[in-house]
């Protein structure tokens, strides 16, 4: 079983939609979690950082931890063609050398 | 506020040749620094890791090193490149503190033909 699983998508969305995203995982002991968002041929760029269960929003933008069944979502309210990129969760148990990525998301707001 | 910088953003260079990529931050002081190799398909890979001048700790056996001649200086180098070595290299950067999050660079893409 893969550390962390994510759907790579692409995921395609008419503007204004909202985007739901998730990674599920199997270590019961990553407690930090992130979501990046990374635009073609760029670095991935920090959007969410969230510590142990529970909900976190920031604009748009709204990540929730749910480590009773290890699952983490991103959701992205009135998606907007700028949107559009791959997403990654990464998460750890401890230290920032130890963080498991997902493969990322390929997200695509239709004007 | 801090930034990263990568260089070049693309590379391409025949199959024996050597390498060297530098990654440099600004605005912190004594970051973690962080290369990564990004593969389709494969996700991020984490390669090499330093929390101080001339630190290094490797992830991966392979056809590459790192140093860190300044503190928020970092390079990756080979030797000899193989065509296993194209990909996307990512630098990145975070704070001593234990769990503080990465901030990546902008990536250079190399192609080893």
């Amino acid at each position: 079983q893969k550390e962390v699983e994510q759907d790579p998508g692409p995921l395609s969305v008419p503007e204004g939609a909202i985007v739901s995203l998730n990674c599920t995982y199997s270590n019961s002991a990553f407690q930090y979690f992130m979501w990046y968002r990374q635009y073609s041929r760029k670095g991935p760029e920090l959007l969410m950082y969230t510590y142990s269960s529970g909900n976190k929003e920031d604009g748009r933008f709204t990540a929730q931890v749910d480590k009773s069944s290890k699952y983490i979502s991103l959701f992205i309210r009135d998606s907007q063609p700028s949107d559009s990129a791959t997403y990654l969760c990464a998460m750890s148990a401890g230290g920032n050398n130890r963080l498991a990525f997902g493969k990322g998301n390929q997200v695509v707001v239709i004007p | 506020s801090q930034t990263i910088h990568q260089w070049p953003a693309t590379l391409v260079q025949p199959v024996g040749s050597p390498l060297s990529l530098e990654c440099t931050v600004e605005g912190t002081s004594n970051p973690n620094l962080y290369w990564y190799r990004q593969a389709a398909g494969r996700g991020l890979q984490l390669l090499f890791y330093s929390v101080g001048i001339g630190q290094i700790s490797s992830e991966v056996p392979q056809n590459l090193s790192a140093s860190r001649p300044q503190d928020r200086q970092f390079i990756l180098s080979s030797k000899k490149l193989l065509l296993s070595d194209s990909g996307f290299y990512l630098c990145a950067w975070s704070t001593g503190s234990y769990n503080s999050p990465l901030h990546f660079g902008n990536g250079t893409r190399l192609t080893v033909t």
